[in-house]
């Protein structure tokens, strides 16, 4: 069984580009989840997609948004970037149930310079 | 403010020895616990969880413990590895049987376990 799949693996993106970042989660599972990750403030949510639609939000400003297709992918945008976004962005899915275990992708390293 | 706390940033142990790995959190309706390990430029791994109408939860060399009371849970590796060493991550399900969609994490505990 294919674990979560996240590309591309780096991305070098000048101050106020866009990005978009890709996610195919575990064959049957419907909740994407998608996490930033720094040196300074760890691992913080940034969204939670189930069935297309977003479930959950983190307290990230709007220039961070997702989307979900029907067949479970997931991509993430951030527009005007900033230097403040270089991070590690990871995608989790989870079968969108009560108490079950959230698997991560091996994330995408976002440097903008 | 931080939910989830994980006071110990680095353990070193012994291989063969327990390693043992502490979380505190502060919301009472955190209801799923989960422990993840890292490795530097990769996902976390899922290693084991733990709901809150138990207080213990077993997984071959990993035990996780809940102590609901303190709002405190921990890990122990028994017998550690070297194999084990990484950075382990504490997480909590804010909401009450909801999905694992939306976790809050510690800022992790690096484990060097030495041979």
């Amino acid at each position: 069984k294919a674990g979560v799949t996240q590309t591309p693996r780096y991305l070098i993106k000048t101050r106020g580009q866009q990005v978009t970042l890709s996610c195919s989660p575990i064959s049957g599972h419907r909740s994407v989840s998608w996490y930033q990750q720094t040196p300074g403030q760890g691992l913080q949510f940034l969204f939670e997609y189930f069935s297309e639609t977003q479930r959950n939000k983190g307290n990230f400003p709007g220039r961070f948004s997702g989307r979900q297709f029907s067949n479970s992918r997931s991509e993430m945008n951030v527009s005007t970037l900033e230097l403040g976004d270089s991070a590690l962005y990871l995608c989790a899915s989870n079968r969108g149930q009560s108490n079950t275990e959230a698997f991560f992708g091996q994330g995408t390293r976002l440097t903008v310079v | 403010d931080q939910q989830v706390k994980q006071n110990s940033p680095s353990l070193s142990v012994q291989e063969g020895r327990i390693s043992i790995l502490n979380c505190d959190y502060t919301n009472s309706m955190f209801d799923y616990f989960l422990w993840y390990k890292k490795y530097p430029a990769e996902g976390p791994t899922f290693l084991i969880s733990i709901s809150s109408i138990k207080d213990k939860n077993e997984d071959g060399r990993f035990t996780v413990f809940l102590n609901k009371s303190a709002k405190h849970l921990s890990l122990h590796i028994v017998p550690s590895q070297p194999g084990d060493s990484a950075v382990y991550f504490c997480a909590a399900s804010p909401y009450y049987g909801g999905s694992q969609g939306n976790l809050i994490f510690g800022k992790g505990t690096k484990l060097s376990v030495k041979p």
